[in-house]
């Protein structure tokens, strides 16, 4: 079966600290990969998406990820985390086809000053 | 100019009602959604709907049932309301399947 799984439940970083959130995903083919983020009592905001082409890919906010064929993987990262990334982090991935979005169980972010 | 956005915010309703959650989006999209968020911040579809036409729809129960009077609409409305439903809901569209989704704000249903 399809699924996108996020290791990591939560995390805590310190701020000015760099960040690496992972994401692994089970499909047949490559699928769509996305990152989505979550503040506390809001919507899900789009990070960043990864299509094909170049397997680094630049979001907003600072974040970028990286797809890893090899290791199914497509993690996010950040230089230097600022207090205002304290968020839940979703990963998700469509076929492309099915239209739905198959989202990971998220991670936590905590950042300490 | 909100992109896509859905009414109420909060919902508190007892167990046996019969509630409507809107959701309209601006953005000129063909696909909208409905997923649902539960307690553990655990996201799942519910349904899809492409241009008005019902496309998916999660082995979610019948109590459950969206309507799409334009493509630029989604409502979801759920009969008989059981406390599991208590989840916060989020409507989302697309350009077309498989392309970036933008989902609402949400709406926070409690059941007691």
């Amino acid at each position: 079966a399809q699924s996108v799984t996020q290791p990591d439940i939560h995390i805590t970083v310190s701020e000015g600290a760099s960040l690496e959130l992972r994401c692994n995903y089970s499909y047949g083919a490559t699928p769509y990969l996305f990152w989505y983020v979550q503040s506390p009592g809001q919507g899900l905001q789009l990070l960043l998406k990864y299509f094909s082409g170049d397997t680094l890919v630049q979001g907003i906010k600072g974040f970028e990820a990286e797809f890893k064929r090899s290791q199914s993987s497509f993690n996010l990262r950040k230089p230097s985390v600022h207090w205002s990334d304290a968020a839940e982090y979703f990963c998700a991935a469509d076929t492309g086809t099915a239209s739905k979005l198959t989202f990971g169980t998220g991670t936590r972010l905590q950042v300490t000053l | 100019d909100t992109a896509v956005s859905q009414t109420p915010k909060y919902l508190v309703t007892q167990m046996g009602n019969d509630k409507s959650i809107k959701c309209e989006q601006n953005l000129g999209h063909d696909t909208m959604y409905w997923y649902k968020q539960d307690s553990k911040k655990f996201l799942k579809i519910m349904f899809s709907y492409n241009n008005k036409e019902l496309i998916i729809n999660e082995t979610v129960p019948n109590r459950f049932s969206p309507k799409s009077p334009d493509k630029a609409h989604l409502n979801l409305h759920i009969n008989s309301l059981e406390l599991g439903d208590s989840a916060v809901y989020f409507c989302a569209s697309s350009l077309r399947g498989g392309s970036e989704q933008f989902f609402g704000p949400g709406t926070r249903l409690t059941v007691l």
